[in-house]
């Protein structure tokens, strides 16, 4: 059964300050990783994706992705209170990974003002 | 921009209906997925749909489920005899083979409420 598992959280952290989001993966052949935030009663919403081991930087979120260790994670700095969501890592199957993504159950993320 | 969308946003029905979930999906994209989620739970897949055929589903999409693309534009979920655990968010999704890679954009989604 493959799987991709985050904290749950909350995770709670104060108005400008990072917030780190890690994710792993069970499956060795897949081959790129998003990052979807969650608001609530919300449909995900695609933030970052990234298929190469490192650092990918978009604005204030860097996903980061270590293949060998089967982790990916998800920066946010300066966070803002408007970033209080649910994260979710997702992962497409397999190497062409076209016909199944699966999901996280995602990480709570609270920013106080 | 262009979207996933879905109707209805809202349907109550009673256990033991059918039930028609409806999606349009991004004209170009070629793959459709229908998504779960139960609330409180996570986002669990149901079934994805390329070239006129499932190409994969869950051990969740049984023989209660059903997907068709009837028209060109159109992609539905049945749900025949629902039960009250069929009660969820359906989201569904698109992909365009080409150049978003694996990217996988979503409807609003239907929340279905089985009473």
């Amino acid at each position: 059964q493959k799987e991709v598992e985050q904290n749950s959280g909350p995770l709670s952290v104060p108005e400008g300050a990072i917030a780190s989001l890690n994710c792993t993966y069970s499956d060795r052949g897949s081959q790129s990783f998003f990052w979807y935030r969650q608001y609530s009663g919300k449909s995900p919403e695609l933030i970052m994706s990234i298929y190469s081991n490192g650092d990918k930087e978009d604005g204030r979120f860097t996903a980061q992705l270590n293949k060998a260790s089967q982790y990916v994670s998800l920066l946010i700095r300066d966070s803002q209170p408007s970033d209080s969501a649910t994260y979710l890592c997702a992962v497409p199957l397999g190497y062409t990974g076209g016909f199944k993504t699966i999901f996280g159950a995602g990480t709570r993320l609270f920013v106080k003002a | 921009e262009p979207e996933v969308t879905q109707t209805p946003s809202h349907q109550v029905t009673q256990m033991g209906q059918e039930v028609i979930l409806r999606c349009v999906p991004i004209s170009n994209h070629l793959y459709f997925y229908w998504y779960r989620q139960i609330l409180g739970q996570k986002v669990e897949f149901l079934v994805s749909f390329y070239n006129n055929e499932i190409s994969e589903k869950s051990e969740i999409f049984d023989d209660q489920f059903s997907v068709e693309r009837p028209d060109g534009s159109n992609f539905t979920l049945k749900i025949r005899s629902t039960k009250l655990e069929d009660s969820a968010m359906y989201f569904c999704a698109s992909r365009d083979s080409l150049s978003s890679g694996n990217t996988i954009y979503f409807g609003e989604g239907s929340w279905l409420t089985v009473v």
